[in-house]
């Protein structure tokens, strides 16, 4: 069964700096993987997605994210980071695998960046 | 905005009523996803429908049932509410064969 969990469920950063958000993944199949952003009262947005193409994934609003297949691990990166970043991240993984079914979701890292 | 619209946006009720809690998913889009968001369970898929049939079942209590009619909106119902059912309902729609998934502004349902 596929499953996704996130390392750190808080992490922070100043203004300006490097954010790393960590999500590692269990797939018994070639996974889909996604990150999502939640900002405050609002709904999912799909940052960025790994479909078995390219390793390295751009995304929106400067995020990209690496599939490592040996690591398991599919981290989200912003090189500096903006105040509008403040936000709640999800990574997910397609249930079943390629491009049908549901997501599994990690339990959430909340960003918090300082001025 | 996605394109995915909920309603209600927020809603307030008793233990042991019942509600209903309505998706319109992106034009052109025929996967409906529901999902229940809470403090202590996170982000837990519930139930899909694709073209009006139901396609898959997640950790849908047996008092929650959903439905999709023919111009492709879908509702979720639930009954003999509790407490712990208090939680963000998300609807999320998709094009088939491709598993972008956009996601409502969600519901806020409180059981009192």
């Amino acid at each position: 069964a596929q499953s996704v969990t996130q390392l750190g469920s808080h992490v922070s950063v100043s203004e300006g700096a490097l954010v790393l958000l960590r999500c590692n993944y269990s797939s018994s199949v070639p996974p889909y993987l996604f990150w999502y952003v939640q900002y405050p009262n609002q709904g999912l947005q799909l940052l960025l997605k790994y479909t078995s193409a390219a390793t390295l994934v751009k995304g929106i609003n400067g995020f990209e994210a690496e599939f490592k297949k040996s690591e398991t691990s599919f981290h989200l990166t912003k090189p500096s980071a903006h105040m509008s970043d403040a936000a709640e991240y999800f990574c997910a993984v397609s249930a079943y695998g390629g491009s049908q079914g549901n997501l599994i979701f990690g339990k959430g890292t909340k960003l918090s960046v300082k001025p | 905005d996605s394109g995915v619209t909920q309603t209600p946006k927020h809603l307030i009720t008793a233990t042991g009523q019942r509600v209903t809690l309505r998706c319109s998913p992106r034009s052109g889009d025929l996967s409906v996803y529901w999902y229940q968001q809470s403090l202590d369970q996170g982000l837990q898929f519930l139930i899909q429908y694709y073209n009006g049939e139901e396609r898959a079942k997640g950790n849908i209590l047996e008092r929650f049932s959903a439905q999709q009619f023919p111009d492709l909106h879908s509702e979720l119902n639930l009954s003999s509410l509790e407490l712990g059912d208090s939680a963000l309902y998300f609807c999320a729609s998709s094009v088939p064969g491709y598993n972008e998934q956009f996601f409502g502004p969600g519901t806020r349902l409180t059981v009192l």
